[in-house]
């Protein structure tokens, strides 16, 4: 079974630009949660998605947004970038069972410029 | 004071030796605990996961939980250069108050086995 995709794996962008990555969790998984890890750093939370409502958000900007899809796919989206968005932006997805058993995804490496 | 915190390390280990990695936390709604394996430049792989207190035992891998002293441990036995790797430590509080499982990581430690 294909594990949690992310896309693009990589990309340089230069600040004030928009981006948008996108995220295909387990097949049969409900919930789709968004982390940002920043070089030496463990991942912080920044988003929660279960069947398509948002049920939990991290300390993050506004710029920050996200959403979840009927196949359960997601984008995340970071308006105005800045050169500190610079991180690995990992996706995890899980049953939807208070479990805490995330499944992450390799992760789009942002660069901002 | 962080709600995890986790010695990153590095911490260098002959071949065949006992690891024992650690984290301690302040979050006393914390119930859910895991480890995750972290290669260099990939997503972090879930290895261990228990609830509340206790010990869980996975091949070379145990977890332990001590909420009282609100402690974790994973120890890898007969270690191999190919658990050259970040480890990180992760709790979640589950369905409590909105938080539902957001997971709280530790900095992670790098680990090096040398042949």
């Amino acid at each position: 079974d294909a594990g949690v995709t992310q896309s693009p794996t990589h990309l340089i962008k230069t600040r004030g630009q928009h981006v948008t990555l996108r995220c295909s969790p387990i097949s049969g998984h409900k919930s789709v949660s968004w982390y940002q890890q920043v070089l030496g750093q463990g991942p912080q939370f920044i988003f929660q998605y279960y069947e398509k409502e948002e049920r939990g958000r991290g300390n993050f900007p506004d710029r920050f947004s996200a959403r979840q899809f009927p196949n359960y796919s997601s984008e995340l989206n970071v308006n105005a970038l800045l050169l500190g968005d610079s991180a690995l932006y990992l996706c995890a997805s899980s049953f939807g069972r208070v479990t805490g058993e995330l499944f992450f995804g390799e992760g789009s490496r942002l660069t901002v410029l | 004071q962080k709600e995890v915190e986790q010695d990153p390390g590095p911490l260098s280990v002959p071949e065949g030796a006992i690891v024992s990695l650690n984290c301690t936390y302040s979050n006393s709604a914390f119930q859910y605990f895991m480890w995750y394996r972290q290669y260099s430049r990939k997503g972090p792989e879930l290895l261990m996961y228990t609830y509340s207190s206790g010990n869980k035992e996975d091949g070379r891998f145990t977890a332990q939980v001590d909420k009282s002293s609100k402690y974790i441990s994973l120890f890898i036995r007969d270690s191999q250069p190919s658990d050259s790797a970040t480890y990180l430590c992760a709790m979640s509080a589950g369905h409590s108050g909105g938080s539902n499982y957001k997971l709280t990581f530790g900095k992670g430690t790098l680990l090096t086995v040398n042949p």
